[in-house]
């Protein structure tokens, strides 16, 4: 029981390149997140899909887009990096049933540096 | 916008000692977790706390929720090296969606 991954662990990019971060979870759950986290800043939430086929905006959503593949698999993807989108991105998700706020598992985490 | 504001946002201390972390939030909730992070690693559940309690015990671990103050405590009582890492408070941000605040960061010396 692997819990959440996140694919890659660490990631270079130019300015203007593309790339795809993804994030799988085996625990059955409906919901899952993307955040990003700067030095000494708590998470914030870029995207969320409330379950399987839906995908809504967090808080800081412009510059990235994202797929619910299917239950199990969340991506985001950066079309165009800029080096603002220099971060640690963390994938979560929890259980997703009706109601309140949930606790939420969290995958190892992804370092992008943008040059 | 961070719901929850930590304090203080640095604390240091030695092995066997108590460390008290607190948390400010904004509006109404239904509840509020801690989590906490290692360095380098995702962030963990520690706890969750709902608004009709009042104290909750997890181990060496005791939070506080005083809904009147829109405040919240963490308690690690007889701190060791390995409880060095960042605490963060959450709280609802919307359906099922949480809102961090910026950590405290604890160091804890042997």
């Amino acid at each position: 029981n692997a819990g959440v991954t996140q694919t890659p662990k660490f990631q270079v990019l130019k300015t203007g390149q593309s790339m795809t971060l993804q994030c799988a979870q085996d625990m059955n759950h409906n919901s899952m997140y993307w955040y990003r986290q700067d030095p000494g800043m708590g998470l914030r939430l870029i995207y969320y899909s409330a379950s399987e086929g839906t995908t809504d905006k967090g808080e800081v959503p412009n510059g990235y887009n994202v797929s619910r593949l299917n239950k199990r698999e969340f991506s985001l993807r950066l079309e165009s990096a800029a080096p603002s989108q220099t971060s640690v991105y963390f994938c979560a998700s929890s259980p997703g049933l009706a109601g309140g706020e949930e606790t939420q598992y969290f995958g190892p985490g992804t370092r992008l540096l943008v040059l | 916008s961070q719901q929850g504001e930590e304090d203080p946002q640095a604390l240091s201390i030695q092995e066997g000692e108590n460390a008290t972390m607190n948390c400010s939030y904004k509006t109404s909730i239904n509840n509020l977790q801690w989590y906490r992070q290692n360095s380098g690693r995702g962030l963990v559940h520690l706890i969750l706390i709902r608004s009709n309690e009042r104290e909750k015990h997890s181990g060496r671990l005791r939070v506080t929720l005083d809904t009147s103050k829109k405040s919240s405590s963490l308690l690690i009582t007889a701190s060791r090296a390995a409880d060095t890492a960042s605490y963060f408070c959450a709280t609802g941000g919307g359906y099922n969606k949480l809102i961090f605040g910026a950590g405290t960061r604890l160091a804890v010396h042997p």
